[in-house]
């Protein structure tokens, strides 16, 4: 299948500070991307769905200030986690899909903390 | 907005015994795709099985069967044979075009030696 590559796989940052999360699809053209954010033992809670070269679409909830997205380009999606507070500490999850697909394919994960 | 209901939080099995997973959905789409994931300690998400809906033949893929019941809007999951590298979280996902997924909670399976 399709691979999605996910970096930093964890990072800790002062609480404060920005840090930054992508999201590359290494063998296709990723039109649309998704972005998750998941607590221990509870489901993925989808934050944002961008498409390449358009603005994110957010969830009901998510701050978008504080959650920025960018899809620049076919392969790469970031999300900036910016003035970072200890309650952002959590795990975030991308996905990828192509015009057409049927099926996403997800990162592996990155595992923030906030200190 | 569609929602997918697992009712079971966590489940049991013994090494070598069969365990099924229920998952229920709510949508008033004809089309679109159902399917479980894995997620292990590792956290990463691994894609078990897929259904399509317009396919009346329940999914297979090795020890992974599905019990696709569209009317009802039902979904179960089987593992048969059961191995300790079937512990995992397991999610049931009903996605519509384009490929928006709308996960369901979440059953804990563990496997026991």
């Amino acid at each position: 299948g399709a691979v999605v590559s996910q970096h930093p796989s964890w990072v800790i940052c002062k609480s404060g500070t920005s840090v930054k999360i992508e999201c590359r699809s290494l063998d296709f053209q990723a039109t649309t991307m998704f972005w998750y954010r998941q607590f221990p033992k509870q489901s993925l809670m989808l934050m944002a769905t961008s498409n390449e070269g358009s603005k994110a679409t957010y969830e009901q909830g998510v701050e978008k200030d504080k959650f920025l997205i960018n899809h620049a380009s076919l392969t790469l999606s970031t999300l900036t986690v910016t003035s970072a507070h200890p309650e952002d500490s959590s795990f975030y999850i991308c996905s990828a899909s192509w015009t057409g697909g049927t099926e996403a394919f997800f990162g592996q994960g990155t595992r923030l903390t906030v200190v | 907005a569609q929602t997918v209901t697992q009712s079971q939080p966590e489940m049991s099995v013994q090494e070598a015994e069969t365990v099924t997973l229920s998952c229920t959905y709510d949508t008033s789409e004809n089309n679109y795709y159902l399917f479980w994931y894995k997620q292990p300690p590792s956290r990463q998400m691994i894609l078990v099985i897929r259904q399509e809906a317009y396919k009346q033949q329940n999914a297979t893929e090795n020890r992974f069967s599905v019990n696709f019941q569209k009317a009802a809007k039902s979904f179960s999951l089987k593992i048969s044979d059961s191995q300790l590298g079937d512990t995992a979280m397991y999610f049931c996902a009903f996605m519509k075009r384009p490929t928006k997924l709308s996960f369901g909670a979440g059953t804990t399976v563990t496997v026991r030696a």
